[in-house]
């Protein structure tokens, strides 16, 4: 147990529809980072951030967006769901700003299905 | 851009030794990380090499080589809980950003 929690473990929707994705990081750990994992693909990183401001991003669509919160939890909303949308959603926390040199520790992971 | 290339997969047999590649190119390295992931779970962290040479953990060692954008994962006495896929990641200096290779799948058979 990483000490990452994520909820929820399943979500199935629609196509379309909106849907948010939960994670809270290790105690202590200021800095939230969130992946997406495809079948077909590895770890495609998101967007990270740093006691909450935005620290980097990544290939992250315009449909999907991200925010932490004054207490460190973070939320990942994907909107307007489309099929290929359907994967793992990771989050990882690190203790710092993510400078490089820090290990991620990661959540269990959200399975979406997008129908 | 960076790019981190690893076989997809492998197969080794219990109580053997078996060496994971993984070669990247990127500006600023920063940093790379090995990271063990067993199907529909999360990655969780084996090693971590800045230095150039041999970082050991166990049955687990990492090495480095900078010079030529190398590094291998190194499994002595395999298990077959060590059936799993090994993420290699890149970290740079130029942004915050660690970037993950495909991942090499690896089956021990008995």
């Amino acid at each position: 147990d990483s000490g990452v929690t994520q909820t929820p473990k399943h979500l199935i929707t629609a196509t379309g529809q909106r849907v948010t994705l939960r994670c809270s990081p290790r105690s202590g750990d200021l800095s939230v980072y969130w992946y997406q994992q495809s079948l077909d693909q590895g770890l495609q990183f998101l967007i990270q951030y740093y006691n909450g401001e935005e620290r980097a991003k990544g290939n992250i669509l315009e449909r999907f967006s991200a925010q932490q919160f004054p207490d460190l939890h973070s939320e990942l909303n994907l909107s307007s769901l489309e099929l290929g949308d359907s994967a793992l959603y990771f989050c990882a926390s690190s203790v710092g700003n993510g400078g490089g040199q820090e290990t991620q520790y990661f959540g269990p992971g959200t399975r979406l299905l997008v129908l | 851009g960076q790019n981190i290339d690893q076989p997809t997969e492998m197969t080794a047999t219990e109580g053997a030794i078996v060496q994971i590649n993984c070669t990247y190119q990127t500006s600023g390295f920063n940093g790379l990380f090995w990271y063990q992931q067993h199907a529909g779970e999360a990655p969780t962290f084996l090693s971590y090499n800045v230095l150039d040479g041999l970082e050991e953990k166990g049955r687990f060692s990492s090495f480095l080589s900078r010079s030529k954008g190398y590094s291998y994962l190194l499994l002595k006495e395999l298990q077959m809980k060590d059936s799993a896929s090994y993420l290699c990641a890149v970290t740079n200096t130029g942004g915050f950003k660690t970037i993950f290779g495909a991942g090499t799948r690896l089956f021990v058979k008995a």
